[in-house]
């Protein structure tokens, strides 16, 4: 296995169109995460899924923000009619249920400029 | 609310000049601390998890340790390719989220 995969790496779009990003966890993780991190910061969290069930969503995430995981192997984050404050590193961890939660594995993460 | 801080910001040392970085936290209920190295342009990397106040965990220059309000992550004689932001993070329950805290900026001149 080579790890986290993250698609695209990099997304420019303008302001008020919709992206979409693709996380590919390592095969036998169950457990999926979405960060966001911006310059100076710390992976901020967004929502974590375990196999195809979203557990968790940030409260301070805005309703423009979704994310999926069908059949409970990739999953996609998507962000409509983008704002200039989106602009940001988003990043996807995988791990295993029966590990720590954690014990994280990241992806590269896929760098969104919004003009 | 549970928080994550980590000091200093930012520190420079000369290569093989020791020191440590703190993380304080708050939070009701501690299940794990755990530390990351991130470089540049990359995501992180996970170092360690520590479970109860004097656990200690080592990895080649690297020791963190836990009391009940902090953990420091101690570099002896460290080298360039230490330099990195080191990230501390917890969870509360073994089902919970993870809070990251923002990170300490480490360059190690040679």
């Amino acid at each position: 296995d080579t790890g986290v995969s993250q698609n695209p790496r990099h997304k420019i779009t303008k302001r008020g169109q919709n992206v979409t990003f693709r996380c590919d966890p390592i095969s036998e993780h169950n457990r999926l995460y979405w960060y966001r991190q911006t310059l100076g910061q710390g992976p901020e969290f967004l929502t974590y899924f375990q196999n195809e069930a979203q557990l968790e969503k940030s409260r301070l995430l805005s309703d423009r923000f979704s994310a999926e995981r069908p059949k409970g192997s990739f999953s996609t984050l998507e962000i409509q009619r983008t704002e200039q404050g989106d602009s940001a590193m988003y990043l996807c961890a995988s791990s295993l249920t029966s590990g720590e939660p954690g014990e994280q594995y990241f992806g590269p993460g896929t760098r969104l400029t919004v003009t | 609310e549970d928080q994550v801080t980590q000091s200093p910001e930012a520190l420079r040392l000369q290569e093989g000049e020791s020191s440590s970085l703190n993380c304080s936290y708050t939070v009701s209920g501690l299940r794990g601390l755990f530390w990351y190295r991130q470089d540049p342009g990359k995501g992180p990397e996970f170092l360690f998890t520590l479970y109860s106040a004097g656990e200690e965990k080592e990895k080649e220059r690297l020791k963190a340790t836990l009391t009940k309000k902090e953990s420091f992550l101690h570099i002896t004689a460290p080298k360039p390719e230490d330099s990195a932001t080191y990230l501390c993070a917890l969870s509360r329950t073994s089902y919970d989220k993870v809070i990251f805290g923002p990170g300490t900026s480490l360059s190690v001149i040679p």
